[in-house]
This record gives structure tokens, sequence and C-alpha cells, in this order.
């Protein structure tokens, strides 16, 4: 069975300081992957995606992500955090060919102090 | 383009009642979901439907929930009774392709929050 680790469950930083929240998944296939983030008082939105290509991808808000095949992670990062970046972050993956649903990782949880 | 719409916000139930919870896909989405998040955990998929027939209910509490897709638009999503341990936040998500694409985004709506006392 599929599954998503997300490794730090809290995570606390200042403002400007860089973000890198670590991603593991376990598939028996070629996956997609998705971090998705959670505002307080708002809905789940997509933060990035991979479905295939450039292993490094660009997200909203100055997010960027690396699939690392061979590490079975997909870390999100940011150079420089803002207070308004506080939120839940959730990594997902689903297999890319048949039938897969999407696993969430337990989620992230970021506090930016200003 | 307008989101998933999902209603009510909030509901506080008794233990052994019964409720129900309504969603509205993005408009021309084939594919439904209902998710149960529970505090301090991630989303896990409930059902999934593709257009108005199940495609996934395995992880679906069969004996208590149920949910329909009528005409392959909006959703209802009951419990019947409830648990205590069915306090989360349920959320519906809908997407455009069918659950066999590669391509397949999942856009949420705000979620219902449940509280079974």
């Amino acid at each position: 069975a599929q599954s998503v680790s997300q490794h730090n469950h809290h995570v606390i930083l200042s403002e400007a300081a860089s973000l890198e929240l670590g991603c593991n998944y376990s598939y028996g296939g070629t996956v997609n992957l998705f971090w998705y983030v959670q505002y307080p008082g708002q809905h789940l939105q997509l933060l990035l995606k991979y479905f295939s290509g450039d292993p490094l991808v660009k997200g909203i808000k100055g997010f960027e992500a690396e699939f690392i095949k061979s590490k079975f992670s997909f870390n999100l990062r940011k150079p420089s955090v803002q207070w308004s970046d506080t939120a839940e972050y959730f990594c997902a993956v689903i297999g890319n060919s048949g039938y897969s649903t999407l696993t969430f990782g337990k989620g992230t949880m970021l506090l930016v102090s200003p | 383009e307008a989101g998933v719409a999902q209603s009510p916000r909030y509901k506080i139930i008794e233990k052994r009642q019964s409720v129900a919870f309504w969603c509205n896909p993005i408009s021309g989405h084939a594919t439904l979901y209902w998710y149960q998040q529970i505090l301090g955990q991630g989303p896990k998929l409930l059902i999934q439907f593709q257009n108005n027939g199940v495609v996934d209910d395995s992880q679906l509490p069969k004996d208590r929930f149920s949910a329909e897709r009528l005409k392959g638009v909006d959703s209802t999503l009951k419990i019947q009774p409830a648990k205590l341990e069915d306090s989360a936040v349920y959320l519906c998500a809908s997407s455009v392709f069918g659950v066999l694409s590669s391509y397949n985004e999942q856009f949420f709506g705000p979620g219902t929050r449940l509280t079974v006392l």
C-alpha cells in the first residue's frame, strides 16, 4: 500500500528564514506528487505538482519542490518565508498509471513569527 | 470559475444521531471525492465517484456511512448513527478527468467540521 511520510509535524521559523519540509513516499510504481497548503480558516489549495519532466518544480508564492526518484522524496523549499506562509502543508502521492488514490501525509504545521 | 461548494460548514450532534453533508463540485468535473480529515492527520479518502457511479468505497464504513451522487453532479454523504470517533472535517473534492487519468488534479471544498458529543 502506498504511504507518505512528512518528517516534521510542527516547524517554527522567523521571517526571512529558509524553509525545507521533508516528504518521503512509498509506492511500487511511477507517481504524481503534490504539495497542498491550508491557510488558517481556508480550504486546501494546490501549491505545486509534479507529473513528469524537470524534477524541480516551481509553484505559487515562491515555493519549489524537488523530486528525487532514488530517494523517494519530494521536499518542499522556500528561500525566505513570510509571516503569511503560516499554514499547514500536506504532501500527497498518487500512482500515474492505472487506478490509484491520492494518499496524503499527516501534514506539517508551519508557524512563521514576524 | 466557482469552486467546490459544501454545506453546512459546521455541525454539532449527539452520538447516535444522524447527519448529512452536501457537496456541489466544480461544473463539468467528472470525478467527485469525499475525504475524512481527523485532527492532526491528513485527509483520508472515503469514497469516490466517476459521474454517478461509485469507483472506490473500500475505506467507507458502510455500516454507518452512505453516499450518493445522483445525476452525476452534486453529492451527499450521510452518517447514521454517528459515533464520537466520527468527529472530523469532511472534505469534498472534484477533478476534471476520470479516475484512470494520469493528470487528475483535485480541487477541494472548504469542508464540514463535524463534532459528535
